[in-house]
């Protein structure tokens, strides 16, 4: 089956610091999404990704789906204290099913 | 402005009691779908309907069966509750047609015990 392979597992960085953190997989998706969950709610989309090599912003985050439609990054830059939580990449199939990594954890230390 | 919404938001079950969590959505969307939260597992997909009148499996479907009633509500039953059924379910919904994104409810909260 489909799967998402998501890295690092968790980040612990400086407030200002840039994070970046990819996703791959051997299956080809449609669309590639990111989404942030903070504690006790659901995830909320940030960037999502429709053509193979397009690269997108959305403020201080930056997300690029890969060539082959396999994989893909997302950039953090400055990070603030609000940055916090667990951010996940998802793919979607042309059927609409609609896949999720493990997600990365991050943590910004005071 | 509901969105998504799930009922119950928290419920505790005895091992092979059944129950079914509501779902409905009130943006016309045409897919929803369910998932698991575990911790360290991401999001699982448990079953997800890209129409009304369609369901499908999604990555861990067994001992869970799903209803997609109309186009608003998509219910998840648990016939026979198993520990290995504690989790946070979260109930979401999509425009579809490969829109990707996706709007969460606010999760329900089950403890097998």
């Amino acid at each position: 089956g489909q799967q998402l392979n998501q890295s690092p597992q968790s980040m612990f960085i400086q407030e200002g610091e840039d994070v970046s953190m990819n996703c791959t997989s051997s299956s080809i998706f449609n669309t590639w999404l990111w989404y942030k969950q903070d504690p006790g709610e659901g995830p909320v989309l940030l960037i999502a990704l429709y053509k193979a090599g397009e690269l997108t912003s959305n403020g201080r985050l930056t997300a690029q789906f890969g060539i082959t439609r396999k994989d893909s990054f997302l950039n953090i830059s400055a990070s603030i204290p609000s940055d916090v939580g667990i951010y996940f990449c998802a793919g979607q199939l042309w059927d609409d099913k609609i896949i999720f990594g493990k997600g990365t954890r991050l943590h910004i230390l005071p | 402005n509901a969105g998504v919404t799930q009922t119950p938001k928290f419920q505790v079950l005895k091992t092979g009691q059944s129950m079914t969590l509501q779902c409905a959505q009130d943006m016309n969307h045409n897919s929803m779908y369910w998932y698991r939260q575990d911790p360290g597992m991401g999001l699982r997909l448990i079953y997800y309907s890209a129409s009304e009148g369609t369901t499908d499996k999604g990555e861990v479907p067994n001992g869970y069966n799903v209803s997609r009633l109309n186009k608003r509500e998509f219910s998840l039953r648990l016939e026979s509750a198993a520990p290995s059924q504690t989790s946070v379910y979260f109930c979401a919904s999509s425009e579809g047609r490969n829109t990707g994104e996706l709007f969460f409810g606010e999760g329900s909260r089950l403890t097998v015990l």
